[in-house]
């Protein structure tokens, strides 16, 4: 009830193309959804992140969609660019708790 | 540096051999978290620790592996005894719980690739 299934595990896209990556869970006492980027070498870092109380969240290109009803929310990543190439990760856990329960990453290559 | 640092870098060890594995967190955050990242697979939580409270420990996945925080900033993570399938990238995060209406925000460092032969 603790795992975040995230999906696809590679995705390749055409520069300019959309980009959609899924993540389902189980515990409905989650109320906090990340999306983490991380580059090759480097440490993840905070992309966006929604609470459930609205279902979309939108900053720049990227976008989360959140479906409290399916337990699922996913990340768009509109007009992709290679730069965007990353590996991404999403998580969910409880407001004012520590722990982050992640997802197994999709990496994401965007071809010029 | 504004950020979580960790060191080495890269670390190449021999089967059976003893590593440590350092983390500097953000200054002034009180929450220090230890995670593995094996290939292709996602971000294992390993341990947190929170101020002076008892560390969460539940992750740690054998008794080869242990974690410090001395004076609530630098933390080692310690692997005794290494074998083949503790090869992978240790990442050390930090966070300021309370802040940011308690979304506690992590901030990850660049990671330690471990590579056990």
């Amino acid at each position: 009830q603790q795992q975040v299934k995230q999906s696809p595990q590679s995705l390749i896209v055409q520069k300019g193309g959309i980009s959609i990556i899924n993540c389902a869970y189980e515990n409905t006492a989650f109320d906090y959804f990340p999306w983490y980027q991380q580059f090759p070498g480097k440490g993840p870092a905070l992309l966006i992140a929604i609470r459930p109380d609205v279902s979309e969240k939108k900053e720049g290109r990227f976008t989360i969609s959140f479906n409290k009803s399916a337990k699922q929310f996913s990340l768009h990543i509109m007009d992709s660019q290679p730069g965007d190439s990353a590996t991404y990760f999403c998580a969910a856990s409880i407001i004012g708790t520590y722990k982050y329960i992640f997802g197994t990453g999709t990496r994401l290559k965007v071809l010029a | 540096g504004a950020g979580v640092s960790q060191s080495p870098s890269n670390k190449v060890t021999e089967k059976g051999k003893d590593v440590e594995l350092r983390c500097d967190p953000i200054s002034g955050h009180t929450a220090l978290y230890w995670y593995r990242q094996s290939l292709g697979q996602g971000l294992e939580f390993l341990i947190y620790f929170q101020g002076n409270s008892a560390p969460d420990k539940s992750g740690l996945p054998s008794d080869r592996f242990s974690a410090e925080r001395t004076g609530g900033s630098v933390s080692t993570l310690t692997i005794q005894r290494t074998q083949q399938e503790d090869s992978a990238v240790y990442l050390c995060a930090s966070s300021s719980p309370g802040t940011s209406g308690g979304y506690n925000e992590q901030f990850f460092g660049p990671g330690t690739r471990l590579t056990v032969l």
